[in-house]
């Protein structure tokens, strides 16, 4: 079946440690997007990227990196410079304005 | 920037009974679509009901219908004979229909609607 898969679902994160969460599609989308979720602040867009090699920031990308090497793939990593990254992550995909954007399962990530 | 602006963070329904989650938007755009999702305790996004900007006519799917209007700029989702499983967040969502948009074909979520069924 085709869909999105993000893994781990929960990670853990010491303090000055990059991490990356893993996004894969096998829908064919060309379009990519994480999403950042605090409790009563909705979804917050973080980077999405068009195409393979290009990716642009969203509303909240500082502290975080991102790369799309395969159409497939889409990695988001937090670096030791996103100050308050505990959060619920999701990556979502999509072909076009209409169409449904399909969700991954969501990332939980928490500092230790 | 268009923003999404849910004005009640908790809602509740009797069992079998019918409610109306509220969403106004922002936006400089006539093309558009609009969107509501679903996220159950599970945290998976579901797609509820979209709304092509330039229809007139309110979408529907099954026990989910939308009251839009476009000059007010309101998108609500009323749920008719809810059930135990309707009982999740509802996120209210935006994107430009405009190709080559600089920003992407992004969703612009609201704050959310926390739904809960009384049996």
């Amino acid at each position: 079946d085709g869909g999105i898969t993000q893994s781990p679902k929960y990670l853990f994160r010491k303090e000055g440690q990059n991490v990356t969460l893993s996004c894969e599609q096998n829908l064919n989308h060309d379009a990519m997007y994480w999403y950042r979720q605090d409790p009563g602040q909705g979804l917050r867009l973080i980077y999405y990227s068009q195409i393979v090699n290009d990716f642009q920031k969203g509303d909240i990308a500082e502290g975080y990196s991102v790369s799309r090497e395969k159409k497939e793939s889409f990695p988001l990593t937090v670096t030791s410079a996103q100050k308050n990254p505990t959060a619920f992550y999701l990556c979502a995909s999509h072909t076009g304005p209409y169409t449904e954007a399909f969700f991954g399962q969501g990332t939980r990530l928490t500092v230790v | 920037a268009q923003t999404v602006t849910q004005s009640q963070p908790e809602m509740s329904v009797q069992e079998a009974e019918t409610v109306t989650l509220s969403c106004t938007y922002d936006t400089s755009e006539s093309d558009y679509y609009l969107f509501w999702y679903k996220q159950p305790p599970s945290r998976q996004m579901i797609l509820v009901i979209r709304q092509e900007a330039y229809k007139q006519q309110n979408a529907t799917e099954n026990r989910f219908s939308v009251n839009f209007q476009k000059a007010a700029k309101s998108f609500s989702l009323k749920i008719s004979d809810s059930q135990l499983g309707d009982a999740a967040m509802y996120f209210c969502a935006y994107r430009s229909a405009r190709s080559g948009e600089t920003s992407g074909s992004r969703l612009t979520f609201g704050e959310g609607t926390q739904l809960t069924v009384n049996p």
